[in-house]
């Protein structure tokens, strides 16, 4: 049974400052998902991770996918108030088409 | 666009009675899933389905059912609610096995079983 786990799972951290959440996940995977979740709202694409060594970059954001460590990484820079969301990855085994396996999501404030 | 539509948004049922959440998408995609969102616990796959007459069930299928009669359109039924069923209903599509592309989420429907 596929596992995606995620650290930390709240993270409250100021404006400025850089922070990275991690999400590990225990059988082979050809391609892991981060999404954002606002409050009372539905989930938004952030990225998609398709091989080992995949970095993508938008805006405060970089995520990055090593799998041979089964492990992504989404990393924030200079963090901003309208980053505050929770965030999810989500990871699709090898040999299940199209299905996701969510993370518990991290969900992030960031505070003035 | 539409993109993916989830009706209705909220609803309240009594334990023991059955309704159906509706999803319907107008991009022509072949996978199609219903998860529910709990706190502390993500979103879980309840049904799925990579085209029409074909489902198959999730990590949490029991108490729902699910049939693919269209391309567009993916209910969810709920056969005898049961409070344990309280949560948010989230419906997905993509294109199936295509890596590049993620699941588009419709907007959610929140649900409460007294």
């Amino acid at each position: 049974e596929l596992k995606v786990e995620q650290n930390p799972l709240f993270l409250s951290m100021q404006e400025g400052k850089n922070y990275t959440i991690y999400c590990n996940y225990s059988t082979t995977s050809d391609r892991l998902y981060w999404y954002r979740q606002d409050p009372g709202k539905s989930l938004e694409s952030l990225f998609v991770l398709l091989s080992n060594g995949a970095v993508k970059q938008e805006g405060r954001l970089m995520a990055s996918l090593d799998t041979k460590a089964r492990l992504s990484t989404l990393h924030i820079t200079a963090a901003v108030h309208d980053l505050s969301a929770t965030y999810f990855c989500a990871v699709t085994p090898s040999t299940s088409g199209s299905r996701l396996t969510f993370g518990e999501g991290t969900q992030l404030t960031v505070n003035p | 666009n539409a993109g993916v539509t989830q009706t209705p948004k909220f609803q309240v049922l009594k334990t023991g009675q059955s309704m159906t959440l509706q999803c319907a998408q107008d991009m022509n995609h072949e996978y199609m899933s219903w998860y529910r969102q709990d706190p502390g616990m993500g979103l879980r796959l309840i049904h799925y389905s990579v085209g029409a007459g074909i489902t198959d069930q999730g990590e949490v299928p029991n108490g729902y059912n699910v049939s693919r009669s269209t391309t567009e359109d993916f209910p969810l039924r709920l056969l005898s609610a049961a409070p344990s069923q309280t949560s948010v209903y989230f419906c997905a599509s993509s294109r199936n096995r295509v890596r590049n592309q993620p699941q588009h989420f419709g907007d959610g429907t929140r649900l409460s079983i007294l």
